[in-house]
């Protein structure tokens, strides 16, 4: 069965350490994959998207990558910052078009 | 633009009442999508529409689950009758031609 497996329900890490998030899944072949944050209380908001055939891809602090032959993207906050504390969902496309997500990693930056 | 607007945000119902929840899309996104979220399931899709018309309707739990999209500003989820395992965040979600979704708030549904 399809399957999005985020390596770990939390993560604590100090301030100005660098955090990184796994995101497996096995029988799929997606499009592309994206990440996104979610605030307690509130939606999802998208911060990055990586398409098969990219390896890598940055934003400020931000870097995911994506190894379709692992069929993994590591996603990646350098230093991290207390306000980068919240949920951080991977999500794919599973060729219906629509993104189905993992269950989320809670990230604490303790200061 | 405002983004995607949901209501309410909160709904209390009692079981067997008719729940019916809004959302009006980003405009110009072709692609409206329901999501539920619950602690024990993560973000499931329900339904997704493109164009407003239904194209995967398979993440629907049962028939007292139904959506519409009667033009590209509006849609609605409506549950009937309301059961206490429905209650769950539900969210809102548009983009265009499936590419990055933009949530709504959200809207808190519990059944009592």
């Amino acid at each position: 069965s399809q399957k999005i497996e985020q390596n770990s329900e939390a993560l604590n890490i100090q301030e100005g350490k660098t955090a990184t998030l796994t995101c497996n899944y096995t029988n799929y072949s997606p499009a592309y994959l994206q990440w996104y944050r979610q605030d307690p209380g509130r939606g999802p908001v998208f911060l990055l998207l990586i398409r098969e055939n990219e390896k890598e891809k940055r934003k400020e602090r931000l870097k995911v990558t994506f190894d379709t032959t692992l069929k993994q993207s590591l996603f990646h906050i350098t230093a991290s910052q207390p306000a980068d504390s919240a949920t951080y969902l991977c999500a794919l496309d599973t060729g219906r078009r629509a993104l189905t997500f993992g269950s989320g990693t809670r990230l604490q930056v303790q200061p | 633009d405002a983004g995607v607007i949901q209501s309410p945000r909160h709904e209390v119902t009692e079981m067997g009442q008719e729940v019916t929840l809004r959302c009006k899309p980003i405009s110009g996104h072709d692609y409206l999508f329901w999501y539920r979220q619950t602690m024990m399931r993560g973000l499931e899709l329900l339904i997704y529409f493109n164009n407003n018309v239904p194209i995967d309707d398979s993440g629907m739990p049962e028939d007292r689950f139904s959506a519409k999209m009667p033009n590209a500003s509006f849609s609605t989820l409506k549950i009937q009758p309301s059961e206490p395992r429905d209650s769950a965040v539900y969210f809102c979600a548009s983009s265009q031609s499936s590419a990055e979704a933009f949530f709504g708030q959200g809207t808190r549904l519990t059944v009592v």
